[in-house]
């Protein structure tokens, strides 16, 4: 049963403009979202984050917005980068237990 | 400053022998999680533990697999009798204190076990 879903496993944006990713999750009770970026052959690196008393966050190109009546949330970069090109993964949590990954989408920036 | 050490990157087993994954925590971490990427996965947790003590092993399989983090030293997660089926990346993250749902995890590069 899988609690955080990626349904794109890729996404090309072309460079400058905005790259939308997208998670949906299942479990309620989660209440801290998080994102992650890994390129390969290294481990992920935390990108930003948001607890689910608020229904986004920025942080410089990075802007995450959580719909919870649709148990959803996105990742927005604006605008893309060649080095944003990696493998994003959407994760949660609920307050006193482990982080859910889910699957992951591999994000290309197209020149 | 060093983060989460991870060794070896790569290792190599014949199916039936033991892998042993080692991962030293953030300087200041006493928090240790394991998750494992099989191909074309994403991150699935394995175990949380603290020293001395394993906090959660939901995620770890009921056989061959285990997990520690002794109070000196690396977490070791060891895997009995290898198959085919545990080729994947193992990586380890730690956190500063006990999981509140808000710590981010600071990951190592990972160990990428193949199993011939």
């Amino acid at each position: 049963d899988q609690q955080v879903k990626q349904n794109s496993p890729s996404l090309s944006v072309q460079e400058g403009r905005i790259s939308i990713l997208n998670c949906d999750y299942t479990n309620s009770m989660f209440d801290y979202f998080l994102w992650y970026k890994k390129y390969p052959a290294e481990g992920p690196t935390f990108l930003i984050s948001i607890s689910s008393i608020k229904d986004k966050n920025e942080d410089g190109r990075f802007t995450v917005f959580l719909n919870k009546s649709a148990k959803h949330l996105s990742l927005h970069i604006v605008p893309s980068q060649p080095g944003d090109s990696a493998v994003y993964f959407c994760a949660a949590s609920r307050w006193d237990d482990k982080i859910i990954f889910g699957k992951g989408t591999r994000l290309h920036i197209l020149p | 400053n060093a983060g989460v050490m991870q060794n070896p990157r790569h290792l190599v087993r014949r199916r039936g022998q033991e892998a042993r994954l080692r991962c030293s925590p953030m300087k200041g971490h006493s928090h240790v999680y394991w998750y494992r990427q099989l191909p074309e996965e994403g991150l699935k947790f394995m175990v949380y533990l603290q020293k001395e003590n394993i906090i959660d092993e939901s995620g770890m399989p009921k056989e061959r697999f285990s997990a520690e983090f002794p109070k000196e030293g690396p977490s070791i997660l060891r895997i009995q009798q290898v198959v085919r089926g545990d080729s994947a990346a193992y990586f380890c993250a730690s956190t500063p204190m006990e999981g509140t749902g808000s710590e981010k995890l600071f990951f190592g590069s990972g160990t990428q076990l193949s199993v011939l």
